[in-house]
C-alpha cells in the first residue's frame, strides 16, 4: 500500500528554535494533514491542506502541499515546551478505500528551556 | 462536548483471555477506525467501518475482530491476545470516509498482554 516517509524521525531542539519536518510519498494525495500527539493522548488535527502549492498557517505552525502532490512540510517557528510531542503528518485520497489516512510514522520533538 | 472515548485507559491482562476494547463517539459520524501505536512504526490501521454492519480490514488485522451493530459504537475485540499485541491503541472517526476533515481521535488504550 501507499506509504510515508517522515524525517526526521526526532529532534532534540533549544527553546526559541524554529523546527521544520518533512512527509514524502511515491504516490500523490489529495489531502494533506498535520496531527499532533501530545504524550499520553491521541492525535489532534492541527493543519488540512486541500490545494497543491496552498501554504497555511495556525499560530506559529506554518505548513505546505507540495507542489508535486507527493510531500508537505511542516514548520514551527519560536519553539516552546509545549510544543513537545510527536507529529505525524497524513495523506489521504477522495472516495472508496482510498479514503482512508496513511500516517507517517512521526517525528518526535523534545524542547530544553 | 464533541468525542471520542475509548475504555478502558489502561489494562493489562494475560495471553489467551478474551478482551474488548469499546469505542464510542457522539458527533453522529458515519466513518471509525482502530489504529495501534508501536514505537517507530507510527500508526497503523487495523480496522475501519464505513456505516452501521459495514466493516473492513486495515493493515494489521490479523488477531482483532470489530462490530458496528450501531453507528456510535466501534468495539474492538481480541478473541485470543498475545503478547505482541502488547501496544496503545486509538479509536478514531470522521463525518464520512474521505472527510476532508481527517479524523478525531480517542485518548488511548494502553494493552499489555503478559
Amino acid at each position: 500500500g501507499q506509504q510515508l516517509n517522515q524525517s526526521p524521525q526526532s529532534m532534540f531542539i533549544q527553546e526559541g528554535e524554529d523546527v521544520s519536518m518533512n512527509c514524502t510519498s511515491s504516490s500523490i494525495f489529495n489531502t494533506w494533514l498535520w496531527y499532533k500527539q501530545d504524550p499520553g493522548e491521541g492525535p489532534v488535527l492541527l493543519i488540512a491542506l486541500y490545494k497543491a502549492g496552498e501554504l497555511t498557517s495556525n499560530g506559529r505552525l506554518t505548513a505546505q502541499f507540495g507542489i508535486t502532490r507527493k510531500d508537505s512540510f511542516l514548520n514551527i517557528s519560536a519553539s516552546i515546551p509545549s510544543d513537545v510531542g510527536i507529529y505525524f503528518c497524513a495523506g489521504q485520497n477522495y472516495g472508496g478505500s482510498q479514503g482512508n489516512l496513511i500516517f507517517g510514522k512521526g517525528t518526535k520533538l523534545s524542547v530544553k528551556p | 462536548e464533541a468525542q471520542v472515548t475509548q475504555n478502558p485507559r489502561y489494562l493489562i491482562t494475560v495471553t489467551g483471555k478474551k478482551l474488548t476494547v469499546t469505542c464510542s463517539q457522539n458527533m453522529n459520524h458515519e466513518y471509525m477506525s482502530w489504529y495501534r501505536q508501536d514505537p517507530g512504526l507510527g500508526l497503523r490501521q487495523i480496522y475501519y467501518s464505513m456505516n452501521v454492519e459495514v466493516t473492513d480490514k486495515g493493515d494489521v488485522p490479523e488477531g482483532y475482530k470489530v462490530s458496528r451493530k450501531e453507528k456510535r459504537n466501534f468495539p474492538l475485540i481480541l478473541e485470543s491476545p498475545s503478547p505482541n499485541q502488547t501496544s496503545l491503541y486509538f479509536c478514531a472517526s470522521s463525518p464520512r470516509q474521505g472527510s476532508l476533515y481527517g479524523y478525531t481521535f480517542g485518548s488511548g488504550t494502553r494493552l499489555t498482554v503478559v
